[in-house]
């Protein structure tokens, strides 16, 4: 009876280089959500996929952010050439959405960036 | 474009008091939902609200969505020292897919 899984927990990484966050959702739920949270602040929404589709990105940087939801395997946020701004916790989360309405969202622990 | 705002920042309550804190939206909802961050965890959900003026009760918590569906509430009576944490609100748009808008949160501190 799994939950949102995310890994890694803490991911330290250099300027410039690449950051790859990795979530899979509730065994059963096909909507996954990324939101952004700097340290004493809400979450930001960033993207919301479905299994092979990107519903909603406006919450993303437009560059050197990226996201997917393959078919098989987790979802993948990915950074490029990472800077010091991008230091925060990416949640994921994934929800059911069996109708039209909002539904609740289970969230993953999180993974912390540290960009050095 | 939406903005959830929430009042106050911080809570710092005297173990056994009651407190409120209220969450604020620039456009009118389809529902509010609300998710409490422990320190050093993940938000964990605790209620949606659906229904102009609806009011739901979770033991010690109160719930309430404004009649104008712009606006919440959540009071805590009698505050156990296990209920610090972060409180969230979050907002869902009445389009397509309903993109929650989470407020900036309400942290908890309670003293013995």
């Amino acid at each position: 009876n799994a939950g949102v899984m995310q890994n890694p927990r803490h991911l330290v990484r250099r300027r410039g280089q690449e950051a790859r966050l990795r979530c899979s959702p509730v065994k059963g739920h096909s909507h996954v959500y990324w939101y952004r949270q700097l340290p004493e602040e809400g979450l930001k929404f960033m993207v919301y996929l479905q299994k092979e589709n990107i519903i909603d990105e406006s919450g993303m940087p437009k560059e050197r952010f990226s996201a997917e939801f393959p078919k098989e395997g987790p979802s993948i946020l990915r950074i490029q050439q990472v800077v010091r701004g991008d230091s925060a916790a990416y949640f994921c989360a994934s929800s059911l959405r069996l109708g039209g309405s909002n539904e609740k969202l289970f969230f993953g622990s999180g993974t912390q960036l540290s960009v050095l | 474009g939406q903005q959830v705002m929430q009042i106050p920042q911080y809570q710092h309550v005297q173990e056994g008091e009651d407190f409120t804190t209220y969450c604020n939206s620039s456009t009118t909802l389809s529902n509010i939902q609300w998710y409490k961050q422990r320190p050093g965890g993940h938000p964990v959900f605790l209620i949606q609200l659906v229904k102009s003026g609806e009011v739901k009760k979770q033991k010690r918590l109160t719930f309430q969505f404004g009649e104008a569906k712009k606006n919440s509430s959540l009071h805590i009576t009698a505050t156990q020292t296990t209920d610090v944490g972060t409180y969230f609100c979050a907002g869902g748009e009445t389009d397509s897919w309903g993109k929650l808008q989470f407020g900036a949160g309400t942290q908890v501190v309670v003293t013995p």
